[in-house]
């Protein structure tokens, strides 16, 4: 059975502090990794998909990476508006792009 | 704006009564689901569907239906409420053609039904 688990459940930074969020997974058959944005009373939004180990992929501050058992999505020099839930999912093949989440880390970003 | 619409944003229930919540997608996507999420819990995928007319069971189907007639609809239906289904409800679609995994699945803002 596909499972992902993501570290920490939550993380409070001062602003320009870096740290990295973990999502592990197993899954039978690795089609993607996704990691999410979720504000609150909203739904996800898309940041990233990984497709094999050893990708990289990056936006403003945010850089996702994948291996073969986890996926870290490093936030660098964060600002206040970077607070959000972040979602870690895959979808294994042959799934009809059904997707397992993980249940997120909340980050708060503090001025 | 393209995108997924559901509605209602915000509904209570009374253990028993029934309901429909909504979604819409205008972007042409062929593949659409709905998902549960409870505090401190992942996204749960309730059902899916890949196209009109064909639809399929997720992980905690147990107390939903779908149906998809069309490409732009895929309606929830709760019968007979009961509050283990208070949750927040995301419907999302995808597209099934170029790099369907290129710009991840597009989700609506979500139904938050609370069931007493």
């Amino acid at each position: 059975e596909d499972q992902v688990t993501q570290s920490p459940e939550a993380l409070r930074l001062q602003e320009g502090e870096s740290s990295s969020l973990n999502c592990s997974y197993t899954v039978s058959g690795l089609r993607g990794l996704f990691w999410y944005r979720q504000d609150p009373g909203k739904g996800p939004e898309f940041l990233f998909t990984l497709y094999s180990a050893g990708e990289e992929k990056e936006k403003e501050r945010l850089k996702a990476t994948l291996t073969k058992k986890e996926s870290f999505l490093h936030i660098t020099a964060p600002k206040p508006e970077d607070s959000a839930t972040y979602l870690c999912a895959v979808q294994a093949y042959d799934s009809w792009g059904k997707l397992q989440f993980g249940a997120g880390t909340q980050v708060v970003v503090t001025p | 704006n393209a995108g997924v619409t559901q509605t209602p944003k915000f509904r209570i229930l009374k253990i028993g009564q029934s309901m429909t919540l909504q979604c819409t997608q205008d972007m042409n996507h062929n593949y659409m689901y709905w998902y549960r999420q409870d505090p401190g819990m992942g996204l749960k995928l309730i059902y899916y569907s890949v196209g009109a007319g064909i639809t399929d069971k997720g992980e905690v189907p147990n107390g939903y239906n779908v149906s998809r007639s069309t490409t732009e609809d895929f309606p929830l239906r709760l019968e007979l409420a009961a509050p283990s289904q208070t949750s927040v409800y995301f419907c999302a679609s995808r597209t099934g053609t170029g790099v369907p995994y290129a710009y991840g699945y597009t989700f609506g803002s979500g139904t938050r039904l609370t069931v007493v």
